[in-house]
């Protein structure tokens, strides 16, 4: 059963523009969160999403927004990149059941300079 | 607001040894909580979880965990460790038994041959 693919894995963009990351769950799995990681704030929840409707989100601007599809793939955005954007981005994804336990990618890591 | 503090941001036991990572952390409900580790370059993985009943939790890997109330604590132990446990780990609790988990900041483990 193939896990949980974020796309893509590394990029570099530069203040101002925008980002978008793509995830596609477990198959049968129709929530999919988003976690940012920094070597100073460590992993913050920014939002979760099943059967395309935002069921959870965490303290981020509105620069972030992210975006199901009925086939549960996810994608987030974020727009007007600063170099505080720069961390690791992961996708976990889980059955729907508010059970806690999540299945993570590898992450995409983002570059802003 | 709950929160997760991980005493120790570095531990290093050598190989065979007993493995003792702690997690506090302040909830004002009943909390459900978490250890998951990663593995460099990859994302994080379920080790183990406490929700209700047992206090003593097991997971995968030889680890285990104790939930104690009085102490808010849920330290994550394992008797002998292994070149193979070498990673960061990630104690967590959940807001109303829900997947927008709150993260520690991380402990990272070095197991020494």
């Amino acid at each position: 059963k193939a896990g949980v693919t974020q796309t893509p894995r590394y990029l570099i963009k530069t203040r101002g523009q925008q980002v978008t990351l793509s995830c596609s769950p477990i198959s049968g799995h129709r929530s999919v969160s988003w976690y940012q990681q920094t070597p100073g704030q460590g992993l913050q929840f920014l939002f979760e999403y099943f059967s395309e409707t935002q069921r959870n989100k965490g303290n981020f601007p509105g620069r972030f927004s992210g975006r199901q599809f009925s086939n549960s793939r996810s994608e987030m955005n974020v727009s007007t990149l600063e170099l505080g954007d720069s961390a690791l981005y992961l996708c976990a994804s889980t059955t729907g059941a508010n059970t806690g336990e999540l299945f993570f990618g590898e992450g995409s890591r983002l570059t802003v300079l | 607001a709950q929160s997760v503090t991980q005493l120790g941001s570095h531990v290093s036991v050598s190989e065979g040894a007993l493995v003792l990572l702690r997690c506090n952390y302040s909830s004002s409900v009943p909390p459900y909580l978490f250890w998951y580790v990663q593995y460099p370059n990859q994302g994080l993985q379920l080790l183990l979880k406490y929700t209700t009943g047992a206090t003593l939790v097991k997971g995968i890997n030889g680890f285990e965990a104790e939930f104690k109330k009085s102490e808010t604590s849920f330290h994550l132990t394992k008797p002998s460790a292994h070149m193979s446990d070498a990673a960061e780990y990630f104690c967590a609790v959940s807001e109303e038994y829900g997947n927008k988990l709150v993260f520690g900041a991380g402990t990272i483990l070095r197991v020494k041959s």
